[in-house]
């Protein structure tokens, strides 16, 4: 299997449902942030972007949601699909790091149909 | 993975030994970056591009180098590789900075024996 799913917390949704997948970032003075979808054997691909001076942002059944007070990010997914399994992590642009984007470990979604 | 190849996808080889990984897009972005992914971590920066001969180190650089020739390639290199460099490497591209979203191209699976 896919060496990147080791150790990952795993969230289990049945299909139709609504999925909500946490982060939770590190820098409070980071300003830019991202969800990514990677399928097994391939490279992550972009979902939905937002920035701190936002607390929502909506694409096409996600939702991206910012608390910047407790330094959390979430992505609603609504009525998962199987084809929304995959390891989803969120980026944060961290000026620590010289604004470099630091990726967390993700999250594996499974969808069950 | 649209306009962003990686070649090879998949190489087996022997510690000690040179192994150069490169990367091949057709956006014309100026931005390109090599990630490291290993169970339990994120995306990890080893070197990133800003530019035709600019290059610069991220956070796992060492054992590795990188050139940058021309717009659409950025060539990795591992000097002498090891047995920590196991892993799978994915070549990104961006259009500006680190507050653009970066496009990641499928990734090369190296396993280093």
């Amino acid at each position: 299997g896919e060496s990147v799913g080791l150790h990952l917390p795993t969230l289990s949704v049945q299909e139709g449902d609504n999925s909500i997948i946490n982060c939770a970032y590190s820098n409070s003075a980071s300003d830019y942030f991202i969800w990514y979808k990677q399928e097994s054997g391939k490279g992550p691909q972009f979902i939905i972007d937002i920035r701190s001076n936002m607390d929502k942002r909506q694409g096409q059944r996600v939702t991206v949601l910012l608390n910047k007070t407790v330094k959390h990010l979430s992505l609603q997914i609504a009525a998962t699909q199987p084809g929304d399994s995959a390891v989803y992590f969120c980026a944060e642009e961290n000026m620590e790091y010289g604004n470099k984007l630091v990726f967390g470990a993700g999250t594996i979604l499974r969808v069950k149909s | 993975d649209a306009g962003i190849t990686q070649s090879p996808r998949h190489k087996v080889t022997e510690t000690g030994t040179p192994v150069t990984l490169r990367c091949h897009q057709t956006e014309n972005h100026r931005y390109m970056y090599w990630y490291r992914q290993d169970p339990g971590h994120g995306l990890r920066l080893i070197h990133y591009s800003y530019g035709v001969k600019d290059t610069d180190k991220g956070e796992v650089s060492d054992g590795y180098s990188v050139s940058r020739s021309k717009t659409e390639d950025f060539l990795l290199t591992l000097e002498s590789a090891t047995s920590s460099q196991t892993s799978v490497y994915f070549c990104a591209i961006s259009e500006r900075t680190w507050s653009g979203t970066q496009y990641f191209g499928p990734g090369t699976r190296l396993l280093v024996l």
